[in-house]
C-alpha cells in the first residue's frame, strides 16, 4: 500500500513569509508525528498527534511553529515569518498506534529552504 | 530524559559482521528499543525493534543485556549497500523519541 506522503518536497521562500507543509499519513495509521532534521542531526522530535488532537507539542520550538490534523489524518505544519535557522527538512512519521512499541513509518521528507 | 548514545561512525569491510551498541542510561521501564536506518535524502526506515535479550529478523539481530542500559545492533555480513547512518531509538517522555547523531557506517570494498 502506499506510504507517508509529504508535500512540496522543496519549499523555498523569502524570510518572513509563511509556508505550509502537508503530512498525507498512512491510512489507518491514528499517529502522526513532526520531526526536524538539520544537517549532519538526527530528527528532532516538534509534535506528536493521537487521532485528531495534538498529545504533546513540546518539541515545538516557539510559537511561530504550529500543527494541525483536522479530521485525524492528513496533518499540516504551518509556520509563520519564517527565519534562515527554520530550514531544515521536516519529516513526517505515522504508526498504528502511539508509544515505542509501534514502528514509525516515515515520509521522504520536505526540504525548507529560508532565503 | 532517556537519551541515546552512539559512536559518530565505524567503518567495516564487506562481508564482515558490524555490531553497533547505543547507550540509554535512563531507559524507562515501559520503553521499547528501536533501530532505524536512513540513507541520504530518504526518511528513516524500521530495521528492528526490542524489549530485552535477543530479537533475530530477516536483516538484523539486536541484543539487550538484562539491565536495558545498552543495546548492540547486529548486521551479518554487511554489503556497499548497508552504508547509511543508524539510529537507536528510546522514548524519551510521554511519545516524544529521541534521536540523536547516529551512527555513520561506511561499508568498504
Amino acid at each position: 500500500g502506499a506510504g507517508v506522503s509529504q508535500t512540496p518536497s522543496n519549499k523555498v521562500t523569502e524570510k518572513g513569509k509563511y509556508v505550509e507543509l502537508r503530512c498525507d499519513p498512512i491510512s489507518g495509521h491514528t499517529a502522526l508525528y513532526w520531526y526536524r532534521q538539520s544537517l549532519g542531526q538526527g530528527p528532532e522530535f516538534l509534535i506528536y498527534f493521537q487521532g485528531t488532537g495534538a498529545a504533546d507539542d513540546s518539541g515545538l520550538p516557539n510559537d511561530r511553529f504550529f500543527a494541525v490534523r483536522p479530521e485525524g489524518s492528513v496533518s499540516t505544519l504551518k509556520i509563520q515569518r519564517t527565519e534562515r535557522g527554520d530550514s531544515a527538512v521536516y519529516l513526517c512519521a505515522s504508526s498504528l498506534g502511539a508509544g515505542s512499541d509501534y514502528e514509525q513509518y516515515f515520509g521522504p521528507g520536505t526540504r525548507l529552504t529560508v532565503t | 530524559l532517556a537519551k541515546t548514545t552512539q559512536p559518530i561512525s565505524m567503518d567495516s569491510y564487506e562481508g564482515q559482521e558490524v555490531n553497533i551498541t547505543c547507550s540509554h542510561n535512563n531507559i524507562a521501564t515501559n520503553d521499547y528499543i528501536t533501530w532505524y536506518q536512513q540513507f541520504p535524502s530518504q526518511g528513516p526506515r524500521f530495521i528492528i525493534q526490542g524489549y530485552k535479550t535477543k530479537v533475530t529478523n530477516e536483516v538484523a539481530s539486536l541484543f539487550i543485556p538484562a539491565d536495558r542500559k545498552s543495546s548492540t545492533l547486529s548486521l551479518p555480513r554487511v554489503s556497499l549497500s548497508d552504508t547509511a547512518v543508524y539510529y537507536c531509538l528510546v522514548g524519551l517522555t510521554g511519545n516524544q523519541f529521541y534521536f540523536g547523531t547516529g551512527t555513520s557506517l561506511t561499508v568498504i570494498p
